[in-house]
């Protein structure tokens, strides 16, 4: 098995543009997490899903993210409009009790 | 009061020793804990898990659970200069809406010294 697929691994953005972060997670897994890693705030889970439903998004931080997983091996993270906060490291991860995570895709928004 | 909390490090352990981390969490009904190593610049990997209270070990890891104290442990036997990463807590509740939350803690840097 290939493991969890990000992509993109690096975007540089400019403030205001959408960004939008892509993962494939492990076949089978029927649990998807989309976490932010920052130095100062450590990993945060954002949302997770559940046989492709949204279970709780109570980590989103504001309107300007949102999260769909349109069937079993895809999901998107998207980010409109990004701020030069939002920079950070997406990490998407796929289990049930453990979680496999993906390389992650580094941000920066100018 | 966070809800998994970790002594950010670094903490330094020349190579050979034990290295002992550290976690406590704040919410008696968790039920699952997690140990995941992370290198700089890669993305965390799952070490141990343990449900029990008790000693779980595999290979030079192993991982010690409190529920009493609410206290979870990873200790590292024979410590290894590859050992050198940070490490992260993580804790998971099930609920019977079929939810579960899981809450990493913001990590341990262990630096292990040749």
């Amino acid at each position: 098995d290939a493991g969890v697929i990000q992509s993109p691994r690096h975007e540089v953005t400019e403030m205001g543009q959408e960004v939008t972060l892509r993962c494939k997670p492990i076949s089978g897994h029927n649990s998807l997490f989309w976490y932010r890693q920052t130095m100062m705030r450590g990993l945060e889970l954002l949302i997770y899903f559940n046989n492709n439903v949204p279970i709780d998004d109570s980590g989103m931080p504001e309107d300007r993210f949102s999260a769909k997983m349109p069937n079993a091996s895809f999901s998107t993270l998207k980010i409109q409009p990004s701020e030069p906060r939002d920079s950070a490291v997406y990490f998407c991860a796929s289990g049930m009790v453990t979680q496999y995570f993906g390389p992650g895709t580094r941000l920066t928004v100018l | 009061q966070k809800e998994v909390e970790q002594n950010s490090g670094p903490l330094s352990v020349p190579e050979g020793a034990i290295a002992s981390l550290n976690c406590t969490y704040s919410d008696r009904g968790s039920q699952s804990f997690f140990w995941y190593r992370q290198y700089s610049g890669k993305s965390p990997e799952l070490i141990m898990f343990i449900y029990s209270n008790g000693d779980k070990e595999d290979g030079r890891f192993t991982a010690q659970l409190n529920k009493a104290s609410q206290y979870v442990s990873l200790l590292i036997r024979d410590s290894q200069p590859s050992d050198s990463a940070t490490y992260l807590c993580a804790v998971n509740n099930f609920f019977t809406s079929g939810t579960y939350k899981y809450i990493f803690g913001t990590g341990t840097r262990l630096k292990v010294l040749a």
